[in-house]
């Protein structure tokens, strides 16, 4: 089973900062990777798939990188809303989640 | 638009049984695989089950193989998931998701809003 680990575990920053998530896979996935948004209470939300292509309606804030086993999720310009967990997922073989990045307002 | 509604969760006693459904409208639903995602309370992310379009083709979790079984009926745009043997760390929210035809890498663009399967004596 290929493991996801994402760092940090939680991300403290203000509005108008960027943010930067990373996510490692134990084996290269190429750039079967993609990223979810989950806010309290709620689904989580695709924003990155492919490892870089934004979903329909994602704000052009949200950026992603990587491929083999190194992938970024960058959120420049951090608005209130975009405090949440954040989880990446690939399918490269079977499918699995990593255990989720906290952003939080500092 | 796609709306994916899911149905059916509950509170059980270990060992017991339900059936969880999704009703999918927006999309022509027999077009498109489908999953089942559940997340513990404050826990992670965890695939459960997927079947293909035409229910060709179904993988299951380590963890649910056996006691799950996934399956759907195209005529009535619906997905279901007969859960058997409930065991305590079974107990989530599942989700239904659609999984992404314009994609390589299997995102899942569409989420229900999630049913909560509660397992305990």
């Amino acid at each position: 089973e290929i493991v996801l680990t994402q760092s940090p575990a939680t991300l403290s920053l203000s509005p108008g900062e960027r943010a930067t998530l990373s996510c490692r896979a134990s084996q290269s996935i190429s750039t079967y990777l993609a990223w979810y948004q989950q806010k309290p209470g709620q689904a989580p939300r695709l924003l990155i798939y492919d490892a870089s292509n934004r979903a329909t309606g994602i704000p052009a804030r949200f950026s992603g990188s990587g491929s083999g086993t190194d992938f970024t999720l960058t959120i420049s310009n951090l608005e209130p809303e975009d405090f949440a967990v954040y989880y990446c997922q690939q399918r490269s073989n079977s499918i699995t989640f990593g255990q989720g990045t906290r952003l939080e307002i500092k | 638009q796609v709306q994916l509604v899911e149905s059916g969760g509950g509170l059980v006693k270990p060992g017991g049984s339900l059936r969880l459904s999704c009703a999918a409208s927006g999309f022509t639903f027999s077009d498109y695989y489908m999953i089942w995602i559940r997340q513990a309370p404050g826990k992670g992310l965890e695939w459960v089950s997927y079947i293909s379009s035409g229910s060709t083709h179904i993988k299951y979790a380590d963890s649910v193989r056996g006691r799950f079984t996934i399956s759907r009926d195209n005529a009535k745009n619906s997905l279901y998931l007969q859960m058997n043997s409930l065991r305590v760390e079974d107990m989530a929210v599942y989700y239904c998701a659609r999984v992404s035809r314009s994609a390589s890498g299997w995102p899942f663009d569409y989420w229900g809003q999630g049913t909560l399967v509660t397992v305990s004596s």
